[in-house]
């Protein structure tokens, strides 16, 4: 069974510019959720995609989207990078049936905007 | 307002050493409690899942609490080891808008000394 996997590992991009994060949910899970963690601070919910839709949404603008796709797999984009959105980027998967349950967490994709 | 607090901020402990983390929550409704363990820049790991009707879970060295009524939880790590170094994040599973959430403390940053 494999656990959760992002990519990149690490990322530095320009302000201004555009970025995909990528996340492989564990085998079995359907739903994936995205979280921002700024530097000493707890994790801060972006959004959840359930059955390639989105069914909840935190606190942040439309530059941030998502997708997930048929193998429940799923992309962050982040639009017209700002220099406070560097953050390490992770991402959830949990099972059918247990949303409440079975969270868990990729390693991470540590994104720099300069 | 959903919130969970932890304390303390940091604490810094001699290896061998036992201590005790502190996590206040106002969550509801309410699903169930989890402690994770987070190295820097890594993934949060899970140690412990309560629902509101268990009390005590253990997990090696680390044990967790939970009082429901009281909306309060600890987490005891017993003869710390240099690579309990960490953070711990206390996470409260809420219901809102018929979804189920993570509400995030700020995480109690732990370090062992030799």
């Amino acid at each position: 069974e494999t656990g959760v996997t992002q990519s990149p590992t690490h990322l530095i991009k320009t302000r201004g510019q555009q970025v995909t994060l990528r996340c492989s949910s564990q085998s079995g899970h359907n739903t994936v959720s995205w979280y921002q963690q700024a530097l000493g601070q707890g994790p801060q919910f972006i959004f959840q995609y359930y059955r390639e839709e989105e069914n909840g949404r935190g606190n942040f603008p439309p530059r941030f989207s998502g997708l997930q796709f048929p193998n429940y797999s799923s992309e962050l984009n982040v639009n017209a990078l700002e220099l406070d959105d560097s953050a390490l980027y992770l991402c959830a998967s949990s099972p059918p049936g247990r949303q409440n349950y079975g969270y868990t967490f990729g390693s991470g994709t540590r994104l720099t905007v300069v | 307002k959903n919130q969970v607090e932890q304390s303390p901020q940091s604490l810094i402990i001699l290896e061998g050493k036992n201590c005790t983390l502190q996590c206040n929550y106002t969550v509801s409704p309410f699903s169930n409690l989890r402690w994770y363990k987070q190295d820097t820049g890594r993934g949060p790991v899970s140690l412990t899942i309560m629902t509101f009707s268990e009390n005590t879970k253990s997990n090696g060295r680390y044990t967790a609490t939970l009082d429901a009524d009281t909306k309060q939880s600890s987490l005891h790590i017993t003869a710390s080891q240099l690579s309990d170094s960490a953070s711990y994040i206390c996470v409260v599973i809420g219901v809102m808008d018929s979804n189920y959430q993570l509400i995030w403390g700020a995480g109690t940053k732990l370090i062992i000394k030799p």
